[in-house]
């Protein structure tokens, strides 16, 4: 199985100032079709989880443009360029290139 | 827009089958080429794949549940279902259904007797 190591597991940011979450796989996430199959996941208190970032970078429709997600082959990045109230949850990074699909642990962000 | 939604007994015995129905609306589990899946997540826990259907009928399970899980479909009622036996308390969780780009609101199963 590809583990997802995400690091911090817990971010508190001030509003208005940027975060950045780091997700590192086990192996690269580069599929035999080209793409990489990285993922973003926000899961606000209480609610399912929302897709943010698929294939690394792409932006999903509605998702704000402070978010964005970068990376390749075993390192990746999201960013919120200026942290909202909204914001207020754990992100996950999945990879749905190999089965079994894995999730990191998650990494929580919170308001100083 | 494409909405999913869980649907099963939110109590189940220890030893017995968890079974559970998403039921797709606002489109149909035929069209395209996805996969559509399982997830779980125990209480004030992390994100579990457990498995996934693909648009062809195609499964793909999570090692770790493959001796207990089935995923299945019903075309003609645009619901796809999961069935996992012999459970005990460590199945205790959040259950979602999901396409990569959409999920349940999940629905809680508790095993207990």
């Amino acid at each position: 199985d590809i583990v997802m190591t995400q690091t911090p597991l817990s971010s508190p940011v001030t509003l208005g100032q940027p975060a950045s979450i780091s997700c590192r796989s086990s192996q690269s996430l580069v599929h035999s079709d080209g793409n990489t199959y990285l993922t973003w996941l926000q899961q606000r208190p209480g609610q399912p989880p929302r897709l943010l970032i698929y294939k690394i970078s792409s932006r999903f429709s509605g998702v704000p443009d402070r978010f964005s997600g970068s990376g390749a082959g075993t390192d990746f990045t999201l960013k919120i360029s200026r942290v909202e109230a909204e914001d207020v949850g754990v992100y996950y990074c999945m990879q749905a290139t190999q089965f079994p699909n894995t999730f990191g642990q998650g990494t929580k962000l919170e308001i100083k | 827009q494409l909405q999913l939604q869980e649907s099963g007994p939110g109590v189940v015995k220890p030893s017995e089958t968890l079974s559970l129905t998403c039921t797709v609306s606002g489109g149909s589990f035929s069209s395209g080429s996805y996969y559509w899946g399982w997830i779980r997540q125990p209480p004030g826990k992390g994100l579990e794949w457990i498995g996934s259907i693909h648009s062809s009928g195609s499964t793909y399970y999570n090692p770790s549940l493959k001796s207990r899980v089935t995923i299945s479909v019903d075309t003609s009622k645009n619901q796809f279902s999961l069935n996992l036996s012999s459970v005990t308390a460590a199945d205790t969780a959040v259950y979602y259904c999901a396409r990569f780009d959409c999920w349940g609101q999940g629905t809680l199963v508790t095993v207990s007797s």
